[in-house]
């Protein structure tokens, strides 16, 4: 059974940069039927997405983050990473790592989700 | 960016009621539209993917429908381990977008 754990610190500084990784266990990172993605959801609002990576390091981005983030996948040890920069206390949110799956022709979907991991950004 | 309109934004039923929840695109995404149920502290969960695929292991009462902007979730009878937060989430093109969600609570 597929597993995503993020990590990470819980409490970052306002403009100093967030970072989180996620691992994965119980199956390989390196598929090309895979987007690993990152999601975040301010307490009390709805989900956003981040971005995404492909396994051999393409890379998509919301628009509205696209200057402050940097997404990065190291297969050799079944993980990726999330870079925020400049953070403020907008950011602060439940970050979640996913996989987003590609089935047949065009066909995406988001099967897996790691629990999710609270980072606030206060001085 | 394709905008996604859930409505309604809540809801209250009870168990064996009839429930639907309707996403607007802002454009056609033809059917690359998906379903996830969330509860309090954990993370989503997928029901349906493109329109109408019901994800493995989940329930036959959660059905999908739907095409180029209008979709809709249907829950046939309510379950009392339904009640939750459903969100709709576009995955046509860049950048993903989810609809506002729609909560659903015990008359």
């Amino acid at each position: 059974q597929l597993q995503l754990q993020e990590s990470g610190p819980g409490l970052v500084k306002p403009s100093e940069t967030l970072s989180l990784t996620c691992t994965v266990s119980g199956g390989s990172i390196s598929s090309s039927s895979y987007y690993w993605s990152w999601f975040r959801q301010p307490p009390g609002k709805g989900l956003e997405w981040i971005g995404s990576i492909y396994y051999s390091g393409g890379t998509y981005y919301d628009p509205s983050l696209k200057s402050r983030v940097t997404i990065s996948v190291d297969t050799s040890e079944n993980q990726f990473s999330l870079q925020l920069s400049s953070v403020t206390a907008a950011d602060t949110a439940v970050y979640f790592c996913a996989r987003r799956l590609r089935v047949g022709s065009g066909v995406y979907y988001i099967d897996y989700w790691g629990q999710g991991t609270l980072v606030t950004v206060s001085s | 960016a394709i905008q996604m309109t859930q409505s309604p934004s809540s809801l209250s039923a009870s168990v064996g009621d009839r429930v639907t929840i309707t996403c607007r695109a802002s454009q056609g995404i033809r059917n690359d539209l998906g379903w996830y149920q969330q509860k309090p502290g954990k993370a989503p969960k997928l029901l349906i993917y493109a329109t109408s695929s019901l994800q493995s292991g989940v329930p036959s009462r959660f059905s999908g429908s739907g095409s180029g902007t209008d979709f809709t979730l249907t829950i046939s009878s309510l379950q009392p381990e339904d009640f939750a937060t459903y969100y709709c989430l576009q995955d046509y093109s860049y950048p993903l977008t989810f609809g506002g969600g729609t909560k659903v609570e015990s008359k």
